[in-house]
């Protein structure tokens, strides 16, 4: 079975620090995907980045910053220098390999102080 | 280029009504996704689509659910009749899977939040 675990309902930071978004999966699976979405008060889901099993290399992206640890089954993203805008909640999702199907986390509320 | 539309973007009904969500995906893309989002049970894959093909409709809630897509540039979602509980925000996702069949991130319209009274 598939299960996504964000153990952090909600975070508060104070602007410019820097802030984790933790996320664990279980997955039985060898080929899998995993993906973070972020979900502004706008209310619609915004897709960040999606890193596949076989590839561990972690990612940066301007102040975002993906860590892809297979060995502890996580996938963490941080934030640095967070701001305002940065206030969201944000899902973790897990993917089959060869399906569509995606498996969400209940997703991680963050608010940024200014 | 557009993404994911929706439509209606706010839907307030009375209990018993039909209720019928629209979504366009975005052009090219091979598979469709119905998710509704609540506060108790989070984000849920209701069903979807690949190549207009229904493929995994376990997260329908009963039969008072049903979707279609009869053609590669449309699927609706329909609710008859409507309750109460089915109050919240339904997305459609649209994604492009590759002939591998490898996973592919999936692009979401900006959400329908229905209201059944």
């Amino acid at each position: 079975a598939q299960k996504v675990t964000q153990a952090q309902t909600e975070i508060s930071v104070v602007e410019k620090e820097d802030v984790t978004l933790d996320c664990v999966y279980e997955t039985r699976d060898t080929t899998y995907y995993l993906f973070w979405y972020k979900q502004p008060p706008s209310g619609e889901l915004v897709f960040l980045i999606r890193r596949n099993s076989f590839d561990e290399q972690n990612e940066i992206s301007g102040r975002y910053s993906w860590n892809f640890q297979k060995s502890t089954s996580s996938f963490n993203f941080t934030i640095t220098a967070s701001q305002v805008v940065d206030s969201a909640v944000y899902f973790c999702a897990l993917g089959r390999g060869g399906y569509q199907k995606v498996t969400f986390g209940i997703g991680t509320k963050l608010q940024v102080i200014p | 280029d557009a993404g994911v539309i929706q439509s209606p973007r706010h839907e307030v009904t009375e209990m018993g009504q039909e209720v019928t969500l629209r979504c366009k995906p975005i052009s090219g893309h091979n598979s469709l996704f119905w998710y509704r989002q609540t506060m108790m049970r989070g984000l849920e894959l209701l069903i979807y689509f690949n190549n207009n093909v229904p493929i995994d409709d376990s997260g329908m809630p009963e039969d008072r659910f049903s979707a279609k897509m009869p053609n590669a540039s449309f699927s609706t979602l329909k609710i008859q009749p409507s309750e109460p509980r089915d109050s919240a925000v339904y997305f459609c996702a649209s994604s492009l899977v590759p002939t591998s069949g490898v996973g592919n991130e999936q692009f979401f319209g900006p959400g329908t939040r229905l209201t059944v009274l």
